[in-house]
């Protein structure tokens, strides 16, 4: 039930672009991505609904394929400040309760 | 300005001993979570609860109790059925459509 992300990490050099996948085996009613900093809690990202939009957070944008049940968080340009672990998290209805079910992180490191 | 309160930041516990983690937000949303964390893990949802006194279980929620008596607060206890408690603990707070909001963390240690 997990979602599963890929790669693990990622290694950038300032300026680079980097995808980060999520994929579920389970029909999904939303996506959900954060970032996390070392010791600190996770700083919400964006949410993707059913319907396959795209959004767009400054050069941090993501997509939601619901037929295929994934997301891809795409980073452009990326800055030191990008550093850090991003989760998804897949909902679905369950009861009435849209709890979330993260993956297991993607740990990004952006160097100069 | 509104958000999550977590507390104690850090917390200690001897082996036997049952030890509550407070959770309070003023976000007026109706869903409050409980995670916990691992070193390098990802996120595993303990309880989580939409209404007042309403809550269910997630998916490690043996060893763990909580209670939501008020919309504003939704705190956890750890009791001493729970072998492994060492982790960090983050709380988080919804409503529909929107992102969690997340406390600071409680970092629980047994010693």
């Amino acid at each position: 039930q997990q979602p599963v992300q890929s790669p693990q990490a990622v290694i950038l050099r300032e300026g680079e672009d980097a995808v980060i996948n999520c994929s579920s085996s389970k029909a999904l009613y939303s996506v959900h991505w954060y970032r996390q900093k070392h010791g600190e809690a996770p700083v919400f990202l964006m949410i993707l609904l059913k319907g396959g939009e795209q959004k767009g957070h400054d050069k941090i944008s993501a997509s939601f394929n619901e037929k295929k049940q994934q997301s891809s968080l795409y980073l452009t340009a990326s800055q030191l400040s990008y550093s850090g672990t991003y989760f998804c998290g897949t909902a679905m209805f369950s009861g009435g309760y849209n709890k979330l079910i993260f993956g297991a992180g993607t740990r990004l490191a952006v160097h100069p | 300005d509104g958000g999550i309160t977590q507390s104690p930041k850090y917390l200690f516990r001897k082996e036997g001993q049952n030890v509550t983690l407070s959770c309070e937000q003023n976000l007026n949303h109706d869903a409050m979570y409980w995670y916990r964390q691992d070193p390098g893990q990802g996120l595993r949802l303990i309880y989580y609860s939409q209404i007042v006194n309403d809550f269910q279980k997630g998916d490690i929620a043996e060893g763990y109790s909580v209670s939501r008596e008020k919309k504003e607060s939704f705190p956890l206890t750890v009791t001493s059925a729970q072998k492994n408690p060492t982790a960090f603990y983050l709380c988080a707070s919804s409503s529909a459509g929107i992102g969690y909001t997340f406390g600071s963390g409680t970092r629980l240690t047994v010693v």
